[in-house]
């Protein structure tokens, strides 16, 4: 069945740190990947997505992903994070098979200031 | 402001009750969907409906009944539920092309006592 893992479960980091959250699927089809941010309190929103093309994709607020077809992994990452990064971090993958939006069981990350 | 706009935001209710959370977009998608949040859980998808049509029940336990009349409008009726039934019930819409982005609600906070 396809499924989503995210390794880090709460990260905790200062500011300027460099980030980077690891996300791996399992679906040896052809996938769709995104990273979604929930702010504390606020709706999830989308930060980037994988169709197709430069797998090293840019997003919003300086988040970058890397997909790693071999690997199946989808890595976040970010240069220098901020306090405002704060936030619960989703990797989701959607199979073009079946359309389904998998989710993995996301990731905290606290940074202090 | 999402587009996607969830009601009640908060929730309190006993097993015996019936009550009802309500979602609305508008974004002009053909899609939605309610997911369930739990903590350190992934997200689980219950119910997709696409052309207001159902295309997707997860198994899901019949004493949570969806209802979508038109393409806008989603509804989650609760009936008998337990208190493991407590979690945020997200709404999400999309259009209906299987590599769009989902976009998500605040979320309804759903306690069962």
């Amino acid at each position: 069945a396809q499924s989503v893992s995210q390794h880090n479960h709460h990260v905790i980091l200062s500011e300027a740190a460099s980030l980077e959250l690891g996300c791996n699927y399992s679906y040896g089809g052809t996938v769709n990947l995104f990273w979604y941010v929930q702010y504390p309190g606020q709706h999830l929103q989308l930060l980037l997505k994988y169709f197709s093309g430069d797998p090293l994709v840019k997003g919003i607020k300086g988040f970058e992903a890397e997909f790693i077809k071999s690997k199946f992994s989808f890595n976040l990452r970010k240069p220098s994070v901020q306090w405002s990064d704060t936030a619960e971090y989703f990797c989701a993958v959607r199979s073009s098979n079946t359309g389904k939006l998998i989710f993995g069981q996301g990731t905290t990350l606290q940074v202090k200031p | 402001e999402t587009g996607v706009t969830q009601t009640p935001r908060h929730l309190v209710m006993g097993m015996t009750n019936k009550k009802s959370l309500k979602c609305e977009q508008h974004l002009g998608h053909n899609a939605m969907y309610w997911y369930k949040q739990s903590a350190k859980k992934p997200l689980e998808l219950m119910f997709v409906y696409s052309l207001e049509e159902r295309v997707e029940n997860n198994s899901v336990p019949s004493r949570f009944s969806p209802e979508c009349p038109n393409s806008s409008h989603l509804f989650l009726h609760l009936h008998t539920l337990q208190p493991e039934d407590s979690a945020l019930y997200l709404c999400a819409s999309s259009q209906e092309d299987y590599t769009g982005e989902l976009f998500f609600g605040e979320g309804s906070r759903l306690t069962v006592l």
